[in-house]
C-alpha cells in the first residue's frame, strides 16, 4: 500500500512570492491534516480536511489555505511569502474509522526555503 | 503555558539501559495521547497510544498516563541504537470542541542511545 506522497519535496522561494504545496493521502483516507515543523516551534497544526471540508484550522495568518479535491488529495498555499514560513511542511492522513485515535500517516514533507 | 510540554534534551542513555520520556498537557479535558517517533530527515511515525490511566505495554515501550496529574510518559526498556530519534508526544483533543478535535504536538525530546 503506497503511503503519504508529498510534492515537491524540495522548493526555494524568494519573499512575497507564493507557492503550492501538494499532498496524496493513503488510498481509502478520508482525513488529511497538515502541520508546520520548524526548529524552534515544533510541529505546528495548520488544518485539517475531511471530505473536502475544513475541519479545523489552526492559528495561522490567512495566507495559509488549503483544500481537498473528491479525491481526498489535498494542497495548500502560502502566499506572500516571509522568510518566517522557511520550515517543513508535513502532511499527514488517517483513515475514517481511526480519525478519532490520533493516528496519523505523515509522508515525507515539503521542505520549504524562502529567500 | 504551552499546551503540550517536553523536555527538548538531548536526553543520553547507554545501550541497555532504561529511557524514561516525560510529557506534561495543559488540558484537563483532552481525551487521548500518542508518541511518535522521529529520525533525523524523517517523518513521525506512531509507536504508542494511550486512553485510560496506567500503564500500556508494547514489546520495549511502556506508555504511561496520569490523567490527575496531566502526566504521559515512555519507557523504552532495554535500549539500542537504533532507538536513537525525537520522540513527539500528542494529544488529541487539546483546546477543541466536540467534534473539531486536533492532533497537538510537544516539541519533541531527543534521545540519543550511547552504544
Amino acid at each position: 500500500k503506497a503511503g503519504v506522497t508529498q510534492t515537491p519535496r524540495y522548493l526555494i522561494k524568494t519573499r512575497g512570492q507564493q507557492v503550492t504545496l501538494s499532498c496524496s493521502p493513503i488510498s481509502g483516507h478520508r482525513s488529511v491534516s497538515w502541520y508546520q515543523q520548524t526548529p524552534g516551534q515544533g510541529l505546528q497544526f495548520l488544518f485539517e480536511y475531511f471530505s473536502e471540508t475544513q475541519r479545523n484550522k489552526g492559528n495561522f495568518p490567512g495566507r495559509f489555505s488549503g483544500r481537498q479535491f473528491s479525491n481526498s488529495r489535498s494542497e495548500m498555499n502560502v502566499s506572500t511569502l516571509e522568510l518566517g514560513d522557511s520550515a517543513l511542511y508535513l502532511c499527514a492522513s488517517s483513515p475514517l474509522a481511526a480519525r478519532n485515535t490520533g493516528e496519523l500517516f505523515f509522508g515525507e514533507g515539503s521542505r520549504l526555503t524562502v529567500l | 503555558q504551552k499546551e503540550v510540554e517536553q523536555n527538548s534534551g538531548p536526553l543520553s542513555v547507554p545501550e541497555g539501559a532504561i529511557a524514561s520520556l516525560n510529557c506534561t498537557y495543559s488540558d484537563r479535558g483532552s481525551q487521548s495521547f500518542f508518541w511518535y517517533r522521529q529520525y533525523s530527515g524523517k517523518s513521525p511515525e506512531l509507536i504508542m497510544f494511550i486512553y485510560s490511566n496506567g500503564d500500556k505495554e508494547d514489546g520495549r515501550f511502556t506508555a504511561q498516563l496520569n490523567k490527575a496529574s496531566q502526566y504521559v510518559s515512555l519507557l523504552i526498556r532495554d535500549s539500542q541504537p537504533s532507538d536513537s530519534a525525537t520522540y513527539l508526544c500528542a494529544v488529541w483533543g487539546i483546546g477543541s470542541n466536540f467534534g473539531n478535535e486536533k492532533l497537538t504536538f510537544g516539541t519533541g525530546t531527543r534521545l540519543t542511545i550511547i552504544p
